[in-house]
């Protein structure tokens, strides 16, 4: 079964619009965290934001916020007033296990984000 | 601004060949991870090491790739003989602290080198 399941292969938005990707997750872990990455052309993956399992409130990071649903296990990334800059592949990922073993974080398939002028 | 550093950037090989690819994660850095982006995916990860020890190489095809890290430090993954399906995306990452020790308010997050590109022809 997929850890992260992105089910949003690309989406457009205008520049100064808000936009929204998707991201559902699956564990059975009560400690968890989930992580947002953005890859522009150049490859090198950048983090963006993170949300710890436990954490009662919404991450946020300048324009970037993640809704985060522990119910329906959905992290969901809002950039908001998008940029041209941010069009890029975002990746959501997961690293289970709270403070024992070997952590690994697991990634999505991606979604690609193209903002237009 | 600390980074990871890797080299090459850009690999073109003809299958069978050899091919290494070498990563120096951010200094201090405990965690190394070596993670495969085939075109239009995720990464997925190969290896991943705590200090010079690996901690898991499940997905890493042991007939053909091998992966080391002698002093806890710079990390080298090799492909021999390179197949064409090996074309890929070869991110290193770093992380700390170790695994199963992450402090109050760390999130234990990657960071992530600009990654090796390998064409196998």
């Amino acid at each position: 079964a997929q850890k992260i399941t992105q089910t949003q292969p690309g989406m457009f938005v205008q520049e100064k619009e808000a936009v929204t990707l998707d991201c559902t997750y699956d564990t059975s872990d009560q400690s968890y965290g989930l992580f947002w990455y953005k890859q522009p052309s150049s490859g090198e993956m950048i983090f963006l934001i993170y949300q710890g399992s436990y954490d009662e409130q919404n991450a946020t990071e300048g324009r970037y916020s993640l809704n985060f649903q522990k119910a329906r296990k959905s992290a969901n990334l809002v950039i908001s007033a998008s940029q041209l800059g941010d069009s890029a592949m975002y990746f959501c990922a997961m690293r289970e296990g709270g403070g024992t073993g070997f952590q690994k974080l697991v990634f999505g398939t991606g979604t690609r984000l193209l903002v237009s002028p | 601004e600390a980074e990871v550093a890797q080299s090459p950037r850009y690999k073109i090989t003809e299958k069978s060949q050899a091919v290494a690819f070498w990563c120096d994660p951010i200094s201090g850095h405990a965690t190394l991870y070596w993670y495969r982006q085939i075109l239009g995916q995720g990464p997925e990860l190969l290896v991943q090491f705590q200090d010079e020890s690996v901690v898991d190489d499940s997905q890493l095809p042991k007939d053909r790739f091998s992966a080391e890290r002698l002093k806890g430090v710079d990390s080298t993954l090799k492909i021999q003989p390179a197949e064409l399906g090996d074309s890929a995306m070869y991110l290193c990452a770093s992380s700390n602290p170790a695994p199963g020790q992450l402090p109050t308010g760390n999130t234990g997050e990657l960071f992530f080198g600009e990654g090796s590109r390998l064409t196998v022809l």
